[in-house]
């Protein structure tokens, strides 16, 4: 297994709330990124990481923003969380060829 | 920029039987295709690849895939099903700038197992 882990597994949250989600690898690879999955519309990315500070965003950025200040750690937060960001969030990281990419566990958000 | 259609949201199939599930992109550069599976309740796992070569690839549990450029398919095949193999399926391109350009994923396909 590529050694991802995301926490917390599962939240739930209350809208208009603040809510941050991290990723963490211990493969120091360079490229991170952040996908919600909801039924019917497959994975979509929100936004991904090239480098320590260096992010760009993917096709659903609206309402997320992200973080990288280590190479081991990329942050995925709400400002202010809605129903509509109810998911399941999984984070990835390439793997040496910098082409398929490796899940995370993912993490369950409900926001009420 | 990429776009895959996997044509069916769902496939019932019986156990020992074979099945197909279908995978089409559209893509104006080269492409690198892959499979993904997921259980329930999991991350994805990746299943299969093709970067370059042999067009026929296959894993491990007994799937393959074939890229056929002039199709722009990438169909996933197993001969015989097993209960453990039910699970949803997701086809992914990325072009040729990996990592910056990220994976397209199709909407995915349900294998569901009948024994």
């Amino acid at each position: 297994d590529a050694g991802i882990t995301q926490s917390p597994r599962h939240k739930v949250t209350e809208t208009g709330t603040p809510v941050t989600l991290r990723c963490h690898q211990t493969e120091n690879h360079r490229y991170m990124y952040w996908y919600r999955q909801d039924p019917g519309h497959g994975l979509r990315l929100i936004h991904y990481s090239y480098g320590v500070k260096d992010t760009d965003k993917g096709e659903v950025s609206d309402g997320y923003s992200v973080s990288r200040s280590k190479t081991e750690d990329f942050l995925l937060t709400l400002e202010s969380a809605t129903s509509s960001q109810t998911s399941v969030y999984f984070c990835a990281i390439t793997g040496a060829t910098e082409y398929e990419q490796y899940f995370g566990p993912g993490t369950r958000l409900t926001v009420t | 920029a990429q776009s895959v259609t996997q044509l069916d949201s769902q496939v019932p199939v019986f156990e020992e039987a074979p099945v197909e599930l279908r995978c089409n992109y559209s893509s104006s550069v080269s492409v690198y295709l892959f499979w993904y599976v997921q259980y329930p309740n999991q991350g994805l796992q990746l299943l299969l690849k093709y970067l370059s070569g042999s067009t026929l690839v296959k894993s491990i549990n007994g799937f393959e895939a074939e890229f056929n450029k002039s199709q722009t398919s990438f169909h996933l095949r197993k001969p015989s099903v097993h209960i453990s193999d039910t699970a949803e399926y997701f086809c992914a391109v990325s072009a040729p700038g990996g990592g910056a350009d990220g994976l397209t994923f199709g909407k995915g396909t349900h294998l569901i197992i009948q024994p």
